[in-house]
């Protein structure tokens, strides 16, 4: 069964925690991305990869980590610099600059 | 001025009506270009992509692109009350896809 996952689907973060959300897909694509997405409002990229052992800064990188140790997996940690995690992320993967494909998502909620 | 952008909306449409949803982007040399539609509290779902001038039509949806204009836009036609969502346009650039804000259309029986 082909298809991206995410877990969890819910996530609670104590303050000055860190927090990783995992991200994987078995769809063979190259680039894997990350996106945050606010109530209301459109997708803002956290940071993408376009293949295994290298990745780039998105738009609102500040406060998040990531790494893309194989080809399938994309997690992405939330650090405590992350001062209003509070969010809807979103993990996709495609082929590099084509579609994307969204996962169903993790909201993370802050305690 | 945005890279992408849409009228926020919401659109109204009356069920059975065509609902047009239009975006510009800024970057000449985009070459795909994508509609995504997202149910409140779910992922985005690929509805359609083009990469040529002209129209492509999928069952009820219809994209238009027009890179002389930098525009493209999706048609619905007959909508139904399920079409009730937000719809966002991609365009490919800079090595990701960017998205824009998203117009929610709103279908009333």
């Amino acid at each position: 069964d082909g298809g991206i996952t995410q877990s969890p689907k819910y996530l609670f973060r104590k303050e000055g925690q860190n927090v990783t959300l995992s991200c994987e897909q078995n769809l063979n694509h190259d680039a894997m991305y990350w996106y945050r997405q606010d109530p209301g409002q459109g997708l803002r990229l956290i940071y993408y990869s376009q293949i295994v052992n290298d990745f780039q800064k998105g738009d609102i990188a500040e406060g998040y980590s990531v790494s893309r140790e194989k080809k399938e997996s994309f997690p992405l940690t939330v650090t405590s610099a992350q001062k209003n995690p509070t969010a809807f992320y979103l993990c996709a993967s495609g082929p590099p600059q084509e579609t994307q494909y969204f996962g169903p998502g993790t909201r993370l909620l802050v305690l | 001025q945005k890279e992408v952008e849409q009228n926020s909306g919401p659109l109204s449409v009356p069920e059975g009506a065509i609902a047009s949803l239009n975006c510009t982007y800024s970057d000449r040399g985009s070459q795909s270009f994508f509609w995504y539609r997202q149910y409140s509290g779910k992922s985005p779902e690929l509805i359609m992509f083009i990469y040529s001038n002209g129209d492509k039509e999928d069952g009820r949806f219809t994209a238009q692109l027009n890179k002389a204009s930098q525009y493209v836009s999706l048609l619905i036609r007959d909508s139904q009350p399920s079409d009730s969502a937000t719809y966002l346009c991609a365009v490919n650039g800079s090595g990701k896809l960017i998205f824009g804000q998203g117009t929610e259309l709103s279908v009333k029986p």
